[in-house]
C-alpha cells in the first residue's frame, strides 16, 4: 500500500546551498502539510495546502522557505541559503478531509521525514 | 492559543505492567485530540483521535486513551506493555486549519 513517501531520506549540504525535499501524498489526499522536527522536540507546522492552494505559510521561519504544490499533489518545499539552525527533519503529512466546512478532519498520516544536516 | 503539554520526558514500566503517559491541552473550543508513536528514522503513526463521543478511545496496537474535559488532559494508556512498545510518543491537538500542534513528546522505555 502506498503511504506518504519524501525523497531524499538524508541531506546534507553546505552553509548556503539551495535544497529542494520532495514530498508524494496519498493519491487522492487533498490536504499536505510540512513540519520541522528538531532534535529532541515535537514537530513545529510550517506549511499547509488544500489542493495546489497554499491557505496557511505561518510557520515558514523566513522567507527563504518556499514551498509549492502546482498539480495539487507532489510538493516540494524548497530552502535557500541554507543556515546551520536549519539542520531538522522535515516531515511531510497528508489528509483526506478538506478545509471547508463540516467535521473535524481525519488523521493526518506521515512520511518517513528528509533529515536536513547543513554543515 | 491552542497547546500541549507533556509533563514527563521518559516514562519507565517494566514489560507486562499498565503504562500511562500524559498530556494536557489548552484550547478553545471543542478539542480534538491525537496521539502519534515515532520509532528512530521513522515517520509518526496514528494511534488514536478522540473528536467526540465517549471518553475513552481506542486505538492501534492495543492503546487507547482516556479524555478528561475538567482536567483538560488526554492520557494515553495500555493495560499491558510490551519491549516493542518503547518508543518516543506524541500527544496533539488540531487547531486552526487543521494543523496539528504537537507536545514536546515523551519517550517510553518497557524493560524486560
Amino acid at each position: 500500500g502506498a503511504g506518504v513517501s519524501q525523497s531524499p531520506r538524508y541531506k546534507v549540504a553546505k552553509r548556503g546551498q539551495d535544497v529542494a525535499l520532495r514530498c508524494d501524498p496519498i493519491s487522492g489526499h487533498v490536504s499536505l502539510f510540512w513540519y520541522q522536527q528538531a532534535l529532541g522536540q515535537g514537530p513545529e507546522f510550517l506549511t499547509y495546502f488544500q489542493n495546489e492552494a497554499q491557505l496557511d505559510k505561518s510557520g515558514l521561519p523566513s522567507d527563504r522557505f518556499f514551498a509549492e504544490r502546482p498539480e495539487g499533489s507532489v510538493s516540494t518545499l524548497k530552502i535557500q541559503r541554507t543556515q546551520q539552525e536549519d539542520s531538522a527533519v522535515y516531515l511531510c503529512a497528508s489528509s483526506s478531509r478538506g478545509l471547508a466546512g463540516g467535521p473535524a478532519y481525519n488523521e493526518q498520516f506521515f512520511g518517513p521525514g528528509t533529515r536536513l544536516t547543513v554543515l | 492559543a491552542q497547546s500541549v503539554a507533556q509533563p514527563e520526558d521518559q516514562v519507565n514500566v517494566a514489560e507486562g505492567n499498565p503504562l500511562t503517559v500524559k498530556c494536557t491541552y489548552s484550547v478553545s473550543g471543542n478539542p480534538y485530540l491525537f496521539w502519534y508513536v515515532q520509532y528512530p528514522n521513522r515517520g509518526l503513526q496514528f494511534l488514536l483521535k478522540y473528536i467526540t463521543g465517549d471518553n475513552l478511545v481506542k486505538g492501534s496496537y492495543g492503546f487507547e486513551a482516556e479524555f478528561n474535559k475538567s482536567q483538560t488532559s488526554f492520557h494515553l494508556k495500555k493495560p499491558s506493555a510490551l519491549v516493542s512498545d518503547s518508543a518516543l510518543y506524541f500527544c496533539a491537538v488540531r487547531a486552526l486549519a487543521g494543523k496539528l500542534i504537537f507536545g514536546q513528546g515523551t519517550t517510553l522505555q518497557v524493560k524486560p
